[in-house]
């Protein structure tokens, strides 16, 4: 049973534009959703989060929306830049239990 | 930031034999380490929370006495594959929650993870 899902596997964006990458959830309890960013033979890094008492985080040229109705969260990156490519996991967890439930990730390219 | 390490970075092994994969929290003590496995083009899978001291707790589906962890020290979490086999293959993953952070999963810091290939 995935509970959270990214339903593309890869993105290209170019260069300077908007990069959205999309994930959904089906669990309800998830509270606490965040964005990893993970380069080939690397663990992931953490990139931003977002409480589910809120709708938008912004950190630089990363921002993350919630619809919780949805159950839909997404990262957008803007502008694009070429160290963006890599691969971007989303993940959930609830009640601050630390234990994070991944989607598949999607692979992010962007082209000069 | 805070730094996590893996050791080694890639291991081949014949069927059958055991092999360990050690995690350091190199700039923090973690009370918790995490181990997740990723299979080729999924997501990565929590396997078990070790904490300091006291027994890990597996996920479900996860053969404790097969993937043997042992968390020491403030700073190391072992992984023991025992009697590996060629479906062990994987990437294995740890992460150490640095403590008095807060209560959320931000304050995870991932290793750089292992690439175990069993033949």
């Amino acid at each position: 049973d995935q509970q959270v899902k990214q339903n593309s596997p890869s993105l290209s964006v170019q260069e300077g534009r908007i990069s959205i990458l999309n994930c959904d959830y089906t669990n309800s309890m998830f509270d606490y959703f965040l964005w990893y960013k993970k380069y080939p033979a690397e663990g992931p890094t953490f990139l931003i989060s977002i409480s589910s008492i809120k709708d938008k985080n912004e950190d630089g040229r990363f921002t993350v929306f919630l619809n919780k109705s949805a159950k839909h969260l997404s990262l957008h990156i803007v502008p694009s830049q070429p160290g963006d490519s890599a691969v971007y996991f989303c993940a959930a967890t609830m009640g601050g239990a630390q234990k994070l439930v991944f989607g598949q990730g999607t692979r992010l390219t962007i082209n000069p | 930031g805070a730094v996590v390490s893996q050791h080694p970075s890639r291991v081949i092994c014949k069927s059958g034999t055991s092999v360990k994969i050690e995690c350091r929290s190199l700039d923090f003590q973690a009370t918790t380490m995490f181990w997740y496995r990723q299979f080729p083009k999924q997501s990565l899978m929590l396997m078990a929370t070790s904490n300091e001291g006291s027994k890990a707790t597996y996920e479900q589906g996860v053969e404790k006495d097969k993937f043997l962890i042992n968390h020491a020290s403030l700073t190391l979490s072992t992984l023991t594959v025992t009697s590996a086999h060629p479906e062990d293959s994987s990437f294995y993953i740890c992460s150490a929650r640095s403590p008095g952070a807060g209560g959320f999963s931000d304050t995870q810091y991932f290793g750089p993870g292992t690439r175990l290939t069993v033949l």
